[in-house]
């Protein structure tokens, strides 16, 4: 399967713990994005990297989320301290360059449960 | 004026029928306007998506209708099946890629 790989598809954690989603870009694409859809609702922009680098966390809560986008290895997307709130599916997304005329194509998302 | 409002939320056509759902936007610089399509559990994928400097684009059964002047455009799906019930999705970006997403439109296809 050439696409966006996330893992886990789903997951659940008590809250306080910590939560780490895992995506790995379709082959040749070095831009991943992370998007969050909370029920009934549409996906909002989280963060934008680049291999070793964040390019915009614009959309990143300013306490508790984090995002790393290694030399080797998938994105990782961590959120400490899960509170209710955070239940959501989280998208990863990947293209081949940041211009607007390159599509991004997402992953099937981490559906994270906090009890 | 990153906002992208879709219209409407919620959409019921018999099979053959054209559902169209209509997006406005504010910023003047987004210049890519896709639209992804939904299943239950999985992730958005890409549809259809078009540029500013043309009207209309047409991709089998989907067609964009976009007016530049009035900041809107539409999503057209000639000949609906049941199999094209799904949730929809516009979106606009504009040099730094991120995409800005409406609402979404839940669609449904009677046979």
């Amino acid at each position: 399967n050439a696409g966006v790989m996330q893992n886990p598809r789903h997951l659940v954690r008590r809250r306080g713990q910590e939560a780490r989603l895992r995506c790995s870009p379709m082959k040749g694409h070095s831009h991943v994005y992370w998007y969050r859809q909370l029920p009934e609702e549409g996906l909002k922009f989280m963060v934008y990297l680049q291999k070793e680098n964040i390019i915009d966390e614009s959309g990143m809560p300013k306490e508790r989320f984090s995002a790393e986008f290694p030399k080797e290895g998938p994105s990782i997307l961590r959120i400490q301290q899960v509170v209710r709130g955070d239940s959501a599916a989280y998208f990863c997304a990947s293209s081949r360059d940041y211009h607007s005329n390159q599509p991004q194509h997402f992953g099937d998302g981490t559906r994270l449960s906090i009890l | 004026q990153q906002q992208v409002k879709q219209s409407p939320q919620s959409l019921i056509v018999q099979k053959g029928g054209i559902p169209i759902i209509n997006c406005a936007y504010e910023n003047t610089a987004f210049d890519y306007f896709p639209w992804y399509q939904q299943f239950p559990g999985k992730g958005p994928a890409l549809l259809i998506a078009i540029r500013p400097d043309v009207s209309e684009k047409k991709e089998g059964r989907f067609t964009i209708s976009f007016n530049k002047s009035a900041k809107q455009f539409s999503l057209h799906i000639m000949d609906s099946q049941p199999g094209d019930s799904a949730t929809y999705f516009c979106a606009a970006s504009g040099n730094t890629g991120k995409l800005i997403f409406g609402q979404g439109t839940t669609l449904q296809v009677k046979p």
